[in-house]
């Protein structure tokens, strides 16, 4: 069975830094572009950022880019995301996610999402 | 960026009703639209892909349409364990944006 497992959220002061991790188990994550999302208490779903199969094209919403860093170490099976000068407004559960096909490159919707890790950026 | 808009915000029904929720994209995204139902406190489940497609193992009573930028989610007989918050979302390219969702409890 594939499922993801996030690890790396905690408690961070503004202007701090967290890595995330997504450690694949069940499959092959390498053949598939990963996505994080994250949901800030009671609220909606919001695209953070996207990779590649291979890891040579990333993408980033306009709120994380310049901060936030996506990557993926292939022969661990593993995602992460680098997250620097933290916010107030990246406080959030953040999850990662599967993308459901193999022909869409980066972009597709998610059909296995993690459990999240949560993050808290508080003061 | 493109914007996508859910209505309604919420809405309540019976069971066995036909639950319609309708997303707009303020620019064409050809099918390129899914739909998630997040139960609380869950993560997000993928029901629908290429705007019409069932994901495996979805009921049937769950059912997707549309092209461009208007596009439907319904639910033919809305059942308990249907009550959740829907999530349309655009993966034509970067950002994959979702809308704002729409809660769907019963009446």
């Amino acid at each position: 069975e594939v499922q993801f497992l996030e690890s790396g959220g905690d408690l961070v002061r503004p202007g701090g830094s967290l890595r995330l991790s997504c450690a694949a188990t069940g499959f092959t994550s390498p053949r598939y572009a990963m996505t994080w999302v994250r949901q800030a208490p009671g609220k909606g779903l919001e695209w953070v950022s996207a990779i590649s199969p291979s890891g040579g094209s990333t993408y980033y919403a306009e709120s994380v880019k310049g901060r936030f860093t996506i990557s993926r170490d292939n022969s661990k099976n593993t995602l992460f995301l680098q997250m620097n000068s933290l916010r107030a407004e990246d406080t959030a559960v953040y999850y990662c996610a599967k993308s459901v096909t193999l022909v869409r490159g980066a972009f597709d919707a998610f059909d296995i999402w993690g459990q999240g890790t949560k993050v808290t950026v508080s003061s | 960026d493109i914007q996508m808009t859910q209505s309604p915000s919420s809405l309540s029904a019976s069971v066995g009703d036909r639950v319609t929720i309708t997303c707009r994209a303020s620019q064409g995204i050809n099918k390129y639209l899914a739909w998630y139902q997040q139960k609380p406190g869950k993560v997000p489940k993928l029901l629908i892909y290429g705007a019409s497609t069932l994901q495996s193992g979805v009921p049937s009573r769950f059912s997707g349409s549309g092209s461009g930028t208007d596009f439907t989610l319904t639910i033919s007989s809305l059942q308990p364990e249907d009550v959740a918050t829907y999530y349309c979302q655009k993966y034509d390219t970067a950002p994959g944006t979702f809308g704002q969702g729409t809660k769907v409890e019963i009446k």
